[in-house]
């Protein structure tokens, strides 16, 4: 069975911390690794990641794809209170489907 | 451009009862997803509609159903409602590149 686990769970920082969040994936006919941030409303799209060892880059936020291993990361560098939310990784099937990981609470205090 | 547009927001509906929840889909986008997430199960894939057709199907009850028209823009509709489908129904697009984009999502709450 298609299965994504993320890691931790939940996450306190402080402002100016760097923090790495984890994403393990199974997903049969596997095709991308998805990574939203979600406040109090949907989910937003971050990054999508197709191939082993690219890293993709968005001001302090960065993320890499591990297809040997079948994981993914997240870092998000010089944290700030604004990044207080959850995280989602998701695998996406060649069917469309996308598989959430539980996600990781994300708490930073000034 | 417009994002992935949802109605209605926020609705609240008696056990028995069945609802009808729609999605439009960013312009020219013609991949429509729905998911639900509650807070002890998460996102959860319901089904997908590409060009009026259901490409894919999540492990719900048949109470749970949907339907894409020709312009794009779907429908889910939930019968005989339960308490435990309170949740929040979101709808996402996908573009030819297939990154998803979510819309703003309609909360449900059954009574």
């Amino acid at each position: 069975e298609d299965k994504v686990v993320q890691s931790p769970l939940s996450l306190v920082v402080h402002e100016g911390d760097t923090v790495t969040l984890n994403c393990s994936y199974e997903v049969t006919n596997f095709r991308s690794l998805l990574w939203y941030k979600q406040e109090k409303k949907a989910p937003t799209f971050l990054f999508m990641l197709t191939s082993s060892g690219i890293e993709k880059k968005s001001g302090r936020l960065s993320s890499i794809l591990d297809k040997k291993e079948l994981f993914s990361i997240l870092n998000i560098t010089a944290t700030q209170t604004g990044d207080s939310a959850i995280y989602l990784c998701a695998g996406s099937s060649n069917t469309g489907k996308l598989i959430f990981g539980q996600g990781t609470t994300l708490q930073v205090k000034p | 451009k417009a994002g992935v547009t949802q109605t209605p927001r926020y609705l609240i509906k008696t056990r028995g009862q069945q609802v009808t929840l729609s999605c439009s889909p960013i312009s020219g986008h013609r991949s429509v997803s729905w998911y639900q997430q509650t807070p002890g199960q998460g996102l959860q894939f319901l089904f997908e509609y590409f060009s009026e057709t259901q490409r894919n199907k999540g492990n719900f009850p048949g109470r749970f159903s949907g339907r894409q028209f020709s312009n794009s823009r779907s429908e889910m509709n939930v019968s005989t409602l339960e308490l435990g489908d309170s949740a929040l129904y979101l709808c996402a697009s996908r573009d030819t590149g297939n990154t998803i984009y979510f819309g703003e999502g309609s909360w449900l709450t059954v009574v």
